[in-house]
């Protein structure tokens, strides 16, 4: 069964530095792009970045809004995938889902709050 | 950036109802479009990729159709467990934009 369990999430002040974990399993890791996806408090949904596949070089692409700011990396040897995000924002306060990137996004975890604020 | 348009943003419907939700791109999109349903507090669900292919193990009620710009969703029968926020995605190229939402309600 495929699976993916984010951690991290917790309270940060604007300014602050966080990193999130998504561990993966259930499938070859290394074969499919990840992406992550945010939902501020009663909005829609944004994606926010992917790191490709091995056979891609594991390259990024971010949206504008966290372009600069966030980096997303992952880990073959632990199935893991992270989300290291700086200079957080108060806009930043959402929920973050990291999903598989087949056929558009097939897989989804629980989800990880990440509030932003003093 | 390709926008992605969803109308209605809300739909009253009932049990037993066939609905439509309509999502339009503002460029050609070709049919790199995707669905997904989300319930309060739950993680999205994926259901449609490609325009029109299901995903595995979504039930036959769900159909996609369109290519383009314009493209539709159409739910058969409508039971209480489908009652639930659905968006529509594109993924022709970065970044990925989802639609506003579409709030289906009894």
């Amino acid at each position: 069964e495929v699976q993916l369990v984010e951690s991290g999430g917790t309270l940060v002040q604007p300014g602050g530095s966080l990193r999130l974990s998504c561990a993966a399993s259930g499938f070859i890791f290394s074969d499919y792009h990840m992406d992550w996806v945010r939902q501020a408090p009663g909005k829609g949904l944004e994606w926010i970045g992917r790191i490709r596949n091995k056979a891609n070089s594991y390259t990024t692409q971010y949206a504008a809004s966290v372009k600069g700011r966030f980096t997303i990396s992952r880990d073959e040897s632990k199935n893991s995938l992270y989300l290291q995000m700086n200079s957080l924002k108060t806009e930043d306060t959402a929920v973050y889902y990291c999903t598989r990137g087949y056929h558009s996004f097939d897989c989804w975890g629980q989800g990880a709050l990440v509030t932003v604020s003093s | 950036d390709i926008q992605m348009t969803q109308s209605p943003s809300s739909l009253s419907a009932s049990v037993g109802d066939r609905v439509t939700i309509t999502c339009r791109a503002s460029q050609d999109i070709s049919n790199s479009l995707a669905w997904f349903q989300q319930k309060p507090g739950k993680a999205p669900k994926s259901l449609i990729y490609d325009a029109f292919s299901l995903q595995s193990g979504v039930p036959s009620k769900f159909s996609g159709s369109g290519s383009g710009r314009e493209f539709t969703l159409t739910i058969s029968s409508l039971q209480p467990e489908d009652f639930a926020t659905y968006y529509c995605q594109h993924y022709k190229s970065y970044p990925y934009i989802f639609g506003q939402g579409t709030k289906l309600e009894i």
